[in-house]
């Protein structure tokens, strides 16, 4: 399975800041997803990271607020920009392999704003 | 109508026994199913996959996939406290992304 290295694990951010989380995969994976799991509640999809391009947004996610970059096939990065309370949650960097279909998660970065 | 359906439970069992997990799946066209246990303030974990109809046995785990009834199931056989998490079902839909379900919430009493 893919190691994937998520940071920061944890933050505590004021309100109208921006937080910039980091993804790094051990190997080369087909695509990169960031996810968003807000207390007692199942996955989101935010976007899909792609490489050199713009990421793939899901209904209800712009890049304004959460750009995405992905410089090239292990890397990723999904910036939370002008928070508000409302994006306390826990961020999900995920990644699929290119010899199957599996999906595999960070450890995850917790996100409290004040 | 959601793509990916659990129920939420909790779903209690004794140490020892069967826990039965069940989903249910909306995407006639979906043909990859997973299964993911989530401790509490952890990332999920892949513990199955399971493409073709009938069972797939791993250890203590056996997925269940029914495609004619759109059914997808997990038993964890002699379960232990540790098996205490919620459960998270998935499935890659026609756009070729994989839809998670509401995820249900396994307690083992010892």
């Amino acid at each position: 399975s893919a190691v994937i290295s998520q940071k920061p694990s944890r933050d505590i951010c004021q309100r109208g800041t921006s937080l910039t989380i980091q993804c790094q995969v051990d190997s080369q994976v087909t695509m990169m997803f960031w996810y968003r799991q807000q207390p007692g509640q199942s996955l989101t999809l935010i976007a899909t990271a792609n490489q050199g391009s713009e990421a793939t947004y899901e209904s209800g996610f712009v890049i304004d607020k959460f750009p995405i970059s992905r410089p090239n096939l292990t890397f990723s990065t999904l910036t939370v920009s002008n928070m508000s309370p409302e994006d306390s949650s826990i961020y999900l960097c995920s990644a699929r392999q290119y010899t199957n279909e599996k999906l595999f998660f960070g450890s995850g970065t917790q996100l409290s704003v004040l | 109508q959601k793509e990916v359906e659990q129920n939420s439970g909790p779903l209690s069992v004794p140490e020892g026994a069967i826990a039965s997990l069940n989903c249910t799946y909306s995407d006639r066209g979906s043909q990859s199913f997973f299964w993911y246990r989530q401790y509490s303030g952890k990332s999920p974990e892949l513990i199955m996959s399971i493409y073709s109809n009938g069972d797939k046995e791993d250890g203590r785990f056996t997925a269940q996939l029914n495609k004619a009834s759109q059914y997808v199931s997990l038993l964890i056989r002699d379960s232990q406290p540790s098996d205490s998490a919620t459960y998270l079902c998935a499935a890659f839909n026609a756009g070729n992304m994989l839809t998670f379900g509401g995820g249900t919430r396994l307690m083992v009493k010892p």
